[in-house]
């Protein structure tokens, strides 16, 4: 079955740091751009970072830059999202999607795993 | 404040046609490809629309999108029950931010 799975989620101390994984499983992981996309709760869906196929380039949403990092694992067919520094404002449902559409759509998602961020 | 707009909320009684908008600018839609996702309550985005028109196999044909300048709308046909959903439409960006959401419109089916 094609899918992704995320873990990694739980509560956390402001300050804190927390890393998230993503099991990829049903397709050729090393083919894909992914990418992790987050929804805090009763809010929207905001892009958080992405990861090209062979982890080369990398990007980042502002609010994120310089704490968050992207990495992947293709021999482990896994993706995560080291979360370093939390703030209260990171708290959410943290989806990784794969970017399997023409321009940037994400085809595939995950079904999230909770961040929060609390004293 | 999302960098793409869409309005809050929407709503239709069954087999009517529903279109929602998606507003951006020169930097995103007016030059990148537009996608839709489908939210339902509990449950992860799926992809509904890509590049602007084309839909993912398996989505029924009820669903078409389309793009004019800066902006894109997502028009349902035949309104079912089952469409109550949150929609998001997103477009790539050439800021800083590599990809952009709308704010999300919630559809209730009256």
């Amino acid at each position: 079955e094609v899918q992704l799975v995320e873990s990694g989620g739980g509560l956390v101390q402001p300050g804190g740091s927390l890393r998230l994984s993503c099991a990829a499983s049903g397709f050729t992981f090393s083919n894909y751009w992914m990418s992790w996309v987050r929804q805090a709760p009763g809010k929207g869906l905001e892009w958080v970072a992405n990861i090209k196929q062979d982890g080369s380039d990398k990007y980042y949403v502002d609010s994120v830059r310089g704490r968050f990092t992207v990495s992947r694992d293709n021999a482990r067919n896994s993706l995560y999202l080291q979360m370093n520094i939390l703030r209260a404002e990171d708290t959410a449902v943290y989806y990784c999607a794969r970017e399997g559409g023409a321009g940037y759509s994400l085809d595939l998602w995950g079904q999230g795993t909770l961040v929060a961020v609390s004293s | 404040q999302s960098v793409l707009t869409q309005p809050p909320s929407a709503s239709g009684t069954p087999g009517q046609r529903v279109s929602i908008s998606c507003s951006g600018t020169t930097s995103n839609i007016g030059s990148s490809a537009v996608s839709w996702y489908q939210q339902l309550p509990g449950t992860a985005p799926k992809l509904l629309i890509y590049n602007n028109n084309q839909r993912p196999s398996g989505v029924p044909d009820r669903f078409s999108g389309s793009k004019s300048g800066n902006t894109a709308s997502l028009t349902i046909s035949g309104l079912q029950a089952e469409d109550e959903a949150d929609y998001y439409c997103s477009s790539y960006t050439s800021r800083t931010t590599l990809l952009v959401f709308g704010g999300g419109t919630e559809l209730t089916v009256l």
